[in-house]
């Protein structure tokens, strides 16, 4: 069946540093990709999403680029801040918007001052 | 202020007790859905419901039954808990069940 599978965490950086958090999925067709943003105490965000192939989604300095070839959609961030901490989660959805989604386990980012 | 609220935001129940969940929306929303979350694992879908219909229900033991009376309100009826259920109880909505999802702040559950 579909699944997400991301990078471990935590991830601890410094203030304006460079974030990769890797993500790879598995599923047939072609499937939109989302990343959301969960900061603590709270529900989850949609932070930015891409619905084909070499689409890049981007919000508030991050980015992703749907990687068909390599089923891929790495989030990536030139300058982290203190207040990006939270965990961050890879999903997919067969629907090309997003409903019914499949997460990744989640990775939680710590940005140090 | 999020457009889905859930209350309450943290629940302490024993194994023989029965509570419930409530998640409101205030978006106009037509589909809601309960998710759980657990520590460490993926956040996984519970029950989804379309303009007040179950669509879906991924093999969620019955000490969990979903209610949806209106567009707007969206229970989960809880009884006979294990203490393997603890954990985050997420609502969310959607316009249509091909829209992105506006998500609660989650229900903190604890079962003893």
């Amino acid at each position: 069946g579909d699944s997400v599978t991301q990078m471990e965490g935590p991830v601890t950086l410094s203030e304006e540093a460079f974030l990769t958090i890797n993500c790879t999925y598995t599923a047939t067709g072609y499937p939109s990709l989302f990343w959301y943003v969960q900061y603590p105490g709270e529900g989850l965000q949609l932070l930015l999403k891409a619905t084909k192939a070499d689409d890049k989604g981007s919000n508030k300095g991050f980015e992703a680029t749907y990687r068909k070839e390599t089923t891929s959609f790495h989030l990536e961030k030139g300058s982290v801040q203190v207040s990006d901490s939270a965990v961050y989660f890879c999903a997919l959805s067969r629907n090309n918007q997003g409903g019914k989604l499949i997460f990744g386990q989640g990775t939680e980012l710590s940005v140090k001052p | 202020e999020t457009g889905v609220t859930q209350t309450p935001r943290h629940l302490v129940m024993g194994m023989t007790n029965k509570k419930s969940l409530k998640c409101e929306q205030h978006l106009g929303h037509n589909a809601m859905y309960w998710y759980k979350q657990s520590a460490k694992k993926p956040l996984e879908l519970m029950f989804v419901y379309s303009l007040e219909e179950r669509v879906e229900n991924n093999s969620v033991p019955s000490r969990f039954s979903p209610e949806c009376p209106n567009s707007s309100h969206l229970f989960l009826h809880l009884h006979t808990l294990q203490p393997e259920d603890s954990a985050l109880y997420l609502c969310a909505s959607s316009q249509g069940i091909n829209s992105p999802l506006h998500f609660g702040n989650g229900t903190r559950l604890t079962v003893t």
